[in-house]
């Protein structure tokens, strides 16, 4: 399996401008998760999915932020508009369902406004 | 409540000698935890886990981490530190008697091993 697949890897926009982080979860994990990363909060989670039904948005920081999982195989992250403080590197991670079970990340999409 | 401390920011090291980076939590069931470790500009990769049984986990790389209950305290070691183990190590966990799939990440501890 080629792992969590994330795009783009790097996103620069100015502000006001619409992003779309997309997503692609390994083949058969259950769960999807949405990250932020930044120096000064370090990982956050903001919000995760569960057999593609949104679970626990409450780590998303506004009504700017929405994700959306259509199918078990993609998800998105949109950010309208977007603002400087958004800056951050945006991860995706994905698991089975069992809660032994570890998450897998993607290589995350380093998203700059500017 | 669930929560990960990790109570150094940074742990240097000389390579050839041990290197221990801590973690403690609190749950209010019975603990899953794992430790992550993030190279720069790459995504967190999994290292090791704790569901069960023997107390001494081993996991990629050389690591392992010893699951103390009554410490709460679940410590990332290695005998042997080597340059490339230089990154930031994530420790998390998980409530197993929950439902809920989400990981509780603590701050992470940026892992500087020099020649």
């Amino acid at each position: 399996d080629a792992g969590v697949i994330q795009s783009p890897r790097h996103e620069v926009t100015e502000m006001g401008q619409e992003v779309t982080l997309r997503c692609k979860p390994i083949s058969g994990h259950d769960y999807l998760f949405w990250y932020r990363q930044t120096m000064m909060r370090g990982l956050e989670l903001l919000i995760y999915f569960n057999n593609n039904v949104p679970i626990d948005d409450s780590g998303m920081p506004e009504d700017r932020f929405s994700a959306k999982m259509p199918n078990a195989s993609f998800s998105t992250l949109k950010i309208q508009p977007s603002e400087p403080r958004d800056s951050a590197v945006y991860f995706c991670a994905s698991s089975f369902h069992g809660a032994e079970d570890e998450q897998y990340f993607g290589p995350g999409t380093r998203l700059t406004v500017t | 409540a669930q929560s990960v401390a990790q109570p150094e920011d940074q742990v240097n090291v000389a390579e050839g000698n041990p290197l221990t980076v801590k973690c403690t939590y609190s749950v209010s069931g019975n603990p899953y935890l794992f430790w992550y470790v993030q190279y720069p500009n790459r995504g967190l990769q999994f290292l090791l886990k704790y569901i069960t049984g023997d107390n001494l986990v081993k996991g990629s790389y050389g690591f392992e981490a010893e699951f103390n209950k009554s410490q709460t305290s679940f410590h990332l070691k290695k005998p042997s530190a080597l340059v490339s183990d230089s990154a930031l190590y994530f420790c998390a966990v998980r409530d197993g008697g929950s439902t809920l799939g989400r990981l509780y990440f603590g701050r992470g501890t940026q892992l500087t091993v020099w020649p």
